[in-house]
């Protein structure tokens, strides 16, 4: 069974700093991209970063709204997925989700966790 | 960035009745990236159609996707009540980033 974990969110002020994690078992990891989806209460989807696998040299593409903010990585060897975010502001509050991108054999963004909340206030 | 909008912004319909959702995208998309996501309060995104069309794993063959270039549509044939819930679309095939509609919300009339 696939499963993704996500850890690591919280209550941060403004400018500070987080880093997410996302544990992932019951696949392949390595086979596979690996992307993070945000979600404003109340509000709609966003996609926020991407990190492709060993085979495409583990490229990265991030949204606008954080490019040069956030960092995506993942460790392999780990199973695992993070997010460094850095100069947070308010309106990076969301909950943060850990999504199973694109491999040869699946559909990208077909397994999502649950999610993890990211507050950014003073 | 490619902009989808979806229309209606909230659809209200009873049970055993038709549904149809709407995506526009700003510029052409290729089929083979366009996604539909069902997303219930509390829950995370559920992946329903990639491709335009094609249904992922376990999904009711009550759900079907189509369209092409600009115009992409979510059909659920007979509503059941568990299928209301908000939509979203997203497209995944651009190389200026992945971008999601808005939402439509499937409300029960």
């Amino acid at each position: 069974e696939v499963q993704l974990v996500e850890s690591g969110g919280g209550l941060v002020q403004p400018g500070g700093s987080l880093r997410l994690s996302c544990a992932a078992s019951g696949f392949t990891f390595s086979d596979h991209y690996m992307d993070w989806v945000r979600q404003a209460p109340g509000k709609g989807l966003e996609w926020v970063a991407r990190t492709r696998n060993k085979a495409n040299s583990y490229t990265t593409e991030y949204a606008a709204s954080v490019k040069g903010r956030f960092t995506i990585s993942r460790d392999d060897s780990k199973n695992s997925l993070y997010l460094q975010m850095n100069t947070l502001k308010t309106e990076d509050t969301a909950v943060y989700y850990c999504v199973r991108g694109y491999s040869s054999s699946s559909p990208s963004f077909d397994y999502w966790g649950q999610g993890t909340l990211v507050t950014v206030s003073s | 960035e490619i902009v989808l909008t979806q229309s209606p912004g909230t659809l209200s319909l009873s049970p055993g009745e038709r549904a149809t959702l709407s995506c526009r995208a700003s510029q052409s998309v290729s089929s083979s990236y366009l996604a539909w996501y069902q997303q219930k309060p509390g829950q995370a995104p559920r992946l329903l159609i990639y491709g335009a069309s094609s249904r992922a794993t376990g999904i009711p063959d009550r759900f079907s996707g189509s369209g092409s270039g600009t115009d992409f549509t979510l059909t659920i044939s007979r509503l059941e009540p568990e299928d209301f819930a908000v939509y979203y679309c997203q497209q995944y095939g651009s190389s200026r980033g992945i971008t999601f509609g808005q939402g439509t919300r499937l409300e029960i009339k």
